[in-house]
């Protein structure tokens, strides 16, 4: 079974839909949680980190932890063509070694 | 510079060649890491540094080796590579046992092996 599973999509959205990206893992250490965005030949950029269970949100972006289900998820609001990329999930117990899912493929439509 | 910065971008390399991939990172980070990004793939770890000593070795082979004179600069030297090498190198640092343990990357390294 593999630490992190991430459906790698592609996802295709029209312009200003709700984007729903989802990880869930098996290791119930994973203590913080983090998304990356990643444009096409670029390295990832972190995009939103949280710690335990809850939410978080920033701007059009909100991402949410439950740890009882060990199953993250970043929602974006209102989505935008720049927001196109590949969004990695990844998570980590002792901040020693992070585990990421494969990224999933997103294509927002003007 | 800022965040953490990768030479060269785009590397061609035949399979009997030496090169060098450098990292750097300016943000005061005591862990750097070099991580190999394939196609449809999760990120796979290479190697870990923290405050200079190596703490990661994921069984690569031996045809990748690292160094890491500072803990600022992290090189990842190769040499008789093979065509599946072929991938994305990256390299991150953080701040472990800061309470906010995340990962910096770089650009990457665009490594094609022929």
């Amino acid at each position: 079974q593999k630490e992190v599973e991430q459906d790698p999509g592609p996802l295709s959205v029209p312009e200003g839909a709700i984007v729903s990206l989802n990880c869930t893992y098996s290791n119930s250490a994973f203590q913080y949680f983090m998304w990356y965005r990643q444009y096409s030949r670029k390295g990832p950029e972190l995009l939103m980190y949280t710690y335990s269970s809850g939410n978080k949100e920033d701007g059009r972006f909100t991402a949410q932890v439950d740890k009882s289900s060990k199953y993250i998820s970043l929602f974006i609001r209102d989505s935008q063509p720049s927001d196109s990329a590949t969004y990695l999930c990844a998570m980590t117990d002792t901040g020693n070694q992070f585990y990421f899912g494969t990224g999933t493929s997103l294509t927002v439509i003007p | 510079e800022t965040g953490v910065t990768q030479t060269p971008r785009h590397l061609v390399m035949g399979m009997t060649n030496k090169k060098s991939l450098k990292c750097e990172q300016h943000l005061g980070h005591n862990a750097m890491y070099w991580y190999k990004q394939s196609a449809k793939k999760p990120l796979e770890l290479m190697f870990v540094y923290n405050f200079k000593e190596q703490t990661e070795n994921n069984s690569v082979p031996s045809r990748f080796s690292p160094e890491c004179p500072n803990s600022s600069h992290l090189f990842l030297h190769l040499h008789t590579l093979q065509p599946e090498d072929s991938a994305l190198y990256l390299c991150a640092s953080s701040q472990v046992g800061s309470g906010t343990d995340t990962q910096y990357f770089g650009p990457g390294t665009r490594l094609t092996v022929l």
